[in-house]
């Protein structure tokens, strides 16, 4: 099955600076790759997706790349603020396995003010 | 707000007991996926169902049970109740399956279980 591996697991940057997290998988047939914020005791919340005939999208300070070769994707946030503390999850799914999402360990980002 | 929504938000409950979860979908999503999160495990998918029917299974033990019901809420059941099954489980779900695409999953609240 899927197996997605998350680096790294925490990472504490100054608001202002950008934050980087990246996530490979093992499944070349997986086409669909969804970020998720978690605040503490709360529901996972769809930040951003890419689909795999795409590169790059961007969402204002939120972007994510995608190498299908290398198979890894990573998530890109600019000028960060403490409002973005939180874990960050990336998942990978493919359409024939139902959709069903496979999650990285997650990342615990730190906004210092 | 997803739009879709868990009861109850918590449960306390002794182990050797059986509880059950609901889980109402987004207005018009087909699909119903549930997932557990524990602390050393991370979040893990269980079990999803789709217009009513058994899609996919995940690292479901044999104790837990799912079900869709004609109105498309879900129940997740989990009976014999261990100290390792205290977790956070959510319900998300998604307007279908496939159809040359993967669809965005939107997660419910949660329902936080403690077994005692």
């Amino acid at each position: 099955g899927e197996n997605v591996e998350q680096h790294p697991s925490t990472l504490s940057v100054q608001e202002g600076d950008s934050a980087v997290i990246k996530c490979t998988y093992s499944d070349s047939a997986s086409n669909y790759f969804p970020w998720y914020k978690q605040e503490l005791g709360k529901r996972p919340q769809l930040i951003i997706d890419i689909r795999s005939n795409v590169g790059e999208k961007k969402d204002q300070r939120i972007a994510v790349t995608l190498n299908k070769t290398a198979k890894h994707f990573s998530l890109h946030i600019t000028e960060t603020q403490p409002e973005d503390s939180a874990v960050y999850f990336c998942a990978a799914s493919r359409e024939t396995s139902g959709s069903r999402l496979t999650f990285g360990e997650g990342t615990q980002l730190t906004v210092n003010p | 707000d997803s739009g879709v929504t868990q009861t109850p938000k918590h449960l306390i409950t002794a182990t050797g007991q059986r509880v059950t979860l609901r889980c109402s979908p987004r207005s018009g999503d087909l699909s119903v996926y549930w997932y557990q999160q524990s602390l050393d495990q991370g979040l893990q998918f269980l079990i999803q169902y789709y217009n009513g029917e058994e899609r996919a299974k995940g690292n479901i033990l044999e104790r837990f049970s799912a079900q869709q019901f004609p109105d498309l809420h879900s129940e997740l059941n989990l009976s014999s109740l261990e100290l390792g099954d205290s977790a956070l489980y959510f319900c998300a779900s998604s307007p279908r399956i496939g159809a040359g695409s993967t669809d965005t999953q939107y997660f419910g609240p949660g329902t936080r279980l403690t077994v005692l």
